[in-house]
């Protein structure tokens, strides 16, 4: 079985404050990969960063960095200077073999609101 | 870059009909399709996933009769709900991946079901 957690339900910052959204993540399988979505109020899911589990370097890109550190099973994703714009909702996905075939289990997401 | 199409992007239907939505990949071979469904500030939740020429798999819990999925070829799956109830209205989802595309998932835009 594989589980994805977000502890932070919503959160708010003002207007060039960084943010640090977490995800811890279970799975049996020792190859998979980890994302993070955007969702905006329109709905449609934004691809944001992938991350597989062989690869722990963390990156920055942009305003964006994230954190993979499988001793502690989390993938935490960080906005640096964030802006209004960057209000969503944040989804942490984990894509891993579960019953046979892979698949993509997403957690309950966090929502983002930054205050101008 | 990889592009899904779903459509429509919303649609209003009566009691007891049936809804068609529809996801394609525009410049690529789908070889799998992946379904979502996410009620109103709730996570992604899968409903089936299909393979081109080959039956869905439904998660537990997911009425096969009640959400016909066809994937007939390589670049459109199809998502049908028959018989609709208020409760089906949901926003729903889905998901591409491609030949030789393991952990590439590209996912559509959308379509928010409302049943009256």
């Amino acid at each position: 079985a594989q589980k994805v957690t977000q502890a932070q339900t919503e959160i708010s910052v003002v207007e060039k404050e960084d943010v640090t959204l977490d995800c811890v993540y279970e799975t049996r399988d020792t190859t998979y990969y980890l994302f993070w979505y955007k969702q905006p109020p329109s709905g449609e899911l934004v691809f944001l960063i992938r991350r597989n589990s062989f690869d722990e370097q963390n990156e920055i890109s942009g305003r964006y960095s994230w954190n993979f550190q499988k001793s502690t099973s989390s993938f935490n994703f960080t906005i640096t200077a964030s802006q209004v714009v960057d209000s969503a909702v944040y989804f942490c996905a984990l894509s891993a073999n579960s019953g046979g075939y892979q698949k993509v289990t997403f957690g309950t997401g966090t929502k983002l609101q930054v205050i101008p | 870059g990889a592009v899904v199409s779903q459509h429509p992007s919303w649609v209003i239907c009566k009691s007891g009909t049936s809804v068609k939505i529809e996801c394609r990949s525009l410049d690529f071979q789908a070889t799998t399709m992946f379904w979502y469904r996410q009620f109103p500030k709730q996570s992604l939740m899968l409903m089936a996933t299909s393979n081109e020429g080959s039956k869905a798999t439904y998660e537990q819990g997911v009425e096969k009769d009640k959400f016909l999925i066809n994937h007939a070829s390589l670049t459109l799956s199809t998502l049908t709900v028959t018989s609709a109830h208020p409760e089906d209205s949901s926003f729903y989802i889905c998901s591409a991946r491609g030949l030789g595309k393991p952990y590439g998932y590209t996912f559509g835009s959308g379509t928010r079901l409302t049943v009256v």
